[in-house]
């Protein structure tokens, strides 16, 4: 089993609707959950980062961590064009190294 | 430019042969590290580094050599190149705990 299972989509919506993302996890010991976007051929750039669970809106985006069901969310509200991409959860532990899913692919269409 | 920059963009080789990645950050962050991203796959770690001289294997190393002799500076060597080490390659750092930053990638193409 993964460590962090994402589904690949892809996902296609209209502009301004909103997008939810998931990732859910299995080692109960991960403490610091990122969500990075990638458009094409570029790097992953980070987008939010969490500490535990709870909470966090930048703008548009809402980063959500449940850590009782090890599962965590990004909801992209009024979503644009420019929002089409592939986005990545990754997580980590007390060690340094991160964890990350297979990404999603996100089209929105004017 | 501050930043972490990768070299070349693009390469193909063929297989058999050595090719080095390069890999140069500005911030002086101790810890860096190398992806290879695949359809399917995602991300999987090949090195870190959590400074200079202290390299330690991620989820793929075989085939790969890595190196750190300066803190700003990590290549990335494929000893002997193999078709199935034709992928994008992402350089990365951090200095904390909330998340790298990835370098633009090389997209290496082994025939």
């Amino acid at each position: 089993q993964k460590e962090v299972e994402q589904d690949p989509g892809p996902l296609s919506v209209p502009e301004g609707a909103i997008v939810s993302l998931n990732c859910t996890y299995s080692n109960s010991a991960f403490q610091y959950f990122m969500w990075y976007r990638q458009y094409s051929r570029k790097g992953p750039e980070l987008l939010m980062y969490t500490y535990s669970s709870g909470n966090k809106e930048d703008g548009r985006f809402t980063a959500q961590v449940d850590k009782s069901s090890k599962y965590i969310s990004l909801f992209i509200r009024d979503s644009q064009p420019s929002d089409s991409a592939t986005y990545l959860c990754a997580m980590k532990g007390t060690g340094n190294q991160f964890y990350f899913g297979t990404g999603t692919s996100l089209t929105v269409i004017p | 430019d501050a930043g972490i920059t990768q070299s070349p963009r693009y390469k193909i080789t063929e297989t058999g042969r050595q090719v080095t990645l390069m890999c140069h950050q500005t911030w002086s962050h101790s810890y860096m590290f190398w992806y290879r991203q695949d359809l399917g796959h995602g991300l999987r770690l090949i090195y870190y580094s959590a400074a200079a001289d202290i390299t330690d294997k991620g989820e793929v190393p075989d085939g790969y050599v890595v190196s750190r002799s300066k803190t700003e500076n990590f290549p990335l060597t494929l000893e002997s190149a193999t078709r199935s080490q034709t992928s994008v390659y992402f350089c990365a750092s951090n200095k904390d705990s909330y998340g790298y930053t990835f370098g633009s990638g090389t997209r290496l193409t082994v025939v």
